[in-house]
C-alpha cells in the first residue's frame, strides 16, 4: 500500500527565513505533486515532478525529487506572510491518475 | 488553460435528503474523473474513480449505495450523496486529467448536513 508522509505537519516561521519541508513515500511512484490549499478553498497546483533529480522553482518555492530515496523536498526561501497555507504532497502509482496525499503541512508565516 | 468546474460550492441540507454535486471539465474531455473527500483540517482521501460509460470504482470503505457516481458524458461526472447525515458533512473535491501529468481540481463543495 502506497503511503505518503509529510514532515513537519505544522510550521510557524518568521518572514524572511528559509525552511525545507519533506515528503516521503513508501513505494515506487510515477509522479509527485505539490499543492497549496488556503482555508475553505480547493487545491492550487504548485509543482509536478516526474523524474529523479527533477528540480522546479516558482517564486520563493523550490521543489526537488529523489526517486531513489523516495523523497521530495519543498524549500521556502525568504518566507512572506502570503505563503501561509497548507501544503500537500501527493503521488500517483501504476500509471493511474489516482492521488495518495500526505497529511499536509500547515505553514504560518509571521510578520 | 484547462479548467474543472464544480457546483455547488456550498450546500446545506437536512438530514435524510440527497445532494447532487456536479464536476465538469470545461475545455477537455475526461474519460476518468476522481472524487475526494476532506474532513476539516485533514488530508484528502480518494473516494472513487468515475469512469465515463461504466460503473465507478470505489475505494475500500466507501459505500457505493450512499455515494452514487454517474459519468454520463466525457465532460460531466456527478456525485450524489443519498440520505445524507451529519457525518457526511465534509468538503468534496473532484479532479480530472487532460494529460497524464496535467491534473486539475474543481473548486470543491462544502456539504453541511443539519
Amino acid at each position: 500500500e502506497l503511503k505518503v508522509e509529510q514532515n513537519p505537519l505544522f510550521l510557524s516561521m518568521q518572514e524572511g527565513k528559509n525552511y525545507t519541508i519533506y515528503c516521503n513515500y513508501s513505494t515506487t511512484s510515477d509522479r509527485l505533486y505539490w499543492y497549496r490549499q488556503d482555508p475553505g478553498k480547493s487545491l492550487e497546483s504548485l509543482f509536478v515532478l516526474l523524474s529523479n533529480g527533477a528540480v522546479k522553482q516558482e517564486g520563493r518555492l523550490m521543489a526537488s525529487l529523489d526517486t531513489k530515496a523516495r523523497l521530495s523536498t519543498l524549500h521556502i526561501t525568504a518566507a512572506v506572510h502570503d505563503l501561509s497555507a497548507t501544503y500537500f504532497c501527493a503521488v500517483t502509482q501504476g500509471g493511474s491518475e489516482k492521488l495518495v496525499f500526505g497529511k499536509g503541512m500547515k505553514l504560518t508565516v509571521n510578520p | 488553460g484547462a479548467v474543472v468546474s464544480q457546483h455547488p460550492s456550498r450546500v446545506i441540507c437536512k438530514s435524510g435528503t440527497s445532494v447532487k454535486i456536479e464536476c465538469r471539465s470545461l475545455d477537455f474531455q475526461a474519460t476518468t474523473m476522481f472524487w475526494y473527500r476532506q474532513f476539516p483540517k485533514q488530508s484528502l482521501m480518494l473516494m472513487a474513480t468515475s469512469n465515463e460509460g461504466s460503473k465507478a470504482t470505489y475505494e475500500q470503505g466507501v459505500e457505493k449505495d450512499k455515494f452514487l457516481i454517474n459519468h454520463a458524458s466525457l465532460t460531466l461526472s456527478t456525485l450524489t450523496v443519498t440520505s445524507a447525515h451529519p457525518e457526511d458533512s465534509s468538503f468534496y473535491i473532484c479532479s480530472a486529467s487532460e494529460l497524464p501529468e496535467k491534473l486539475f481540481f474543481g473548486s470543491g463543495t462544502q456539504l453541511s448536513v443539519l
